[in-house]
């Protein structure tokens, strides 16, 4: 059990610039969730998949913002033409169906400037 | 609506001190889970426990210890003399059915145990 990975870290773009997080989850889960985090807030709901299949997003979550997980293993989420308010902590969590308990990463740390 | 209050932003005690983190929340399901979370300065959010709807005994791992109450809806965590390692951000959550396989955060607690 190697934890769930996330990169980059830490990411610095500019506003309008089109940024791309990578998640690996624990090798067995089989779902995968992305959550927001943002200073003094709790992490925030943004989409799972189960497998490969995305099976729920957040009504917060803009056109701009687009996940894929093509293999069921690894996610990507992409943000198309960044804004400043999308900056933020971007948490990865996986899980097993029928446990209910994630794992989260460490996060991607997001601004825009 | 599925809600998830923590009141104290933050909390400072002097090491060896107990100290209690409130959690109270908001479901109309019957059947939910209700987790705390602990987020050191790393930022990597680690599990500490999970409570089932059903299971209202309390429990306790070590110097953590969790009161479950249906009555008045919530799942306080106690952390019996603390330590300077137990400083870091805690949340409370839920899941229930009608969230599917979100789960919902409170705002979290700030706990500094000072040395």
């Amino acid at each position: 059990d190697t934890g769930v990975s996330q990169n980059p870290r830490h990411k610095i773009t500019k506003r309008g610039q089109n940024v791309t997080f990578r998640c690996d989850p624990i090798s067995e889960h089989n779902r995968l969730y992305w959550y927001r985090q943002t200073l003094g807030q709790g992490p925030e709901f943004l989409t799972y998949f189960q497998n490969e299949a995305q099976l729920e997003k957040s009504r917060l979550l803009s056109d701009r913002f687009s996940a894929e997980r093509p293999k069921g293993s690894f996610s990507t989420l992409e943000i198309q033409r960044t804004e400043q308010g999308d900056s933020a902590m971007y948490l990865c969590a996986s899980s097993l169906v029928g446990v209910e308990k994630l794992f989260f990463g460490s996060g991607t740390q997001l601004s825009v400037l | 609506a599925q809600k998830v209050t923590q009141a104290q932003t933050e909390i400072s005690v002097v090491e060896k001190e107990d100290v209690t983190l409130d959690c109270v929340y908001e479901t109309r399901d019957t059947t939910y889970y209700l987790f705390w979370y602990k987020q050191p300065p790393s930022g990597e959010l680690v599990f500490l426990i999970r409570r089932n709807s059903f299971d209202e005994q309390n429990e306790i791992s070590g110097r953590y210890s969790w009161n479950f109450q249906k009555s008045t809806s919530s799942f306080n965590f106690t952390i019996t003399a603390s330590q300077v390692v137990d400083s870091a951000v805690y949340f409370c959550a839920l899941s229930d059915e009608n969230t599917g396989n979100q789960f919902y955060f409170g705002t979290g607690t700030s706990l500094t145990v000072i040395p």
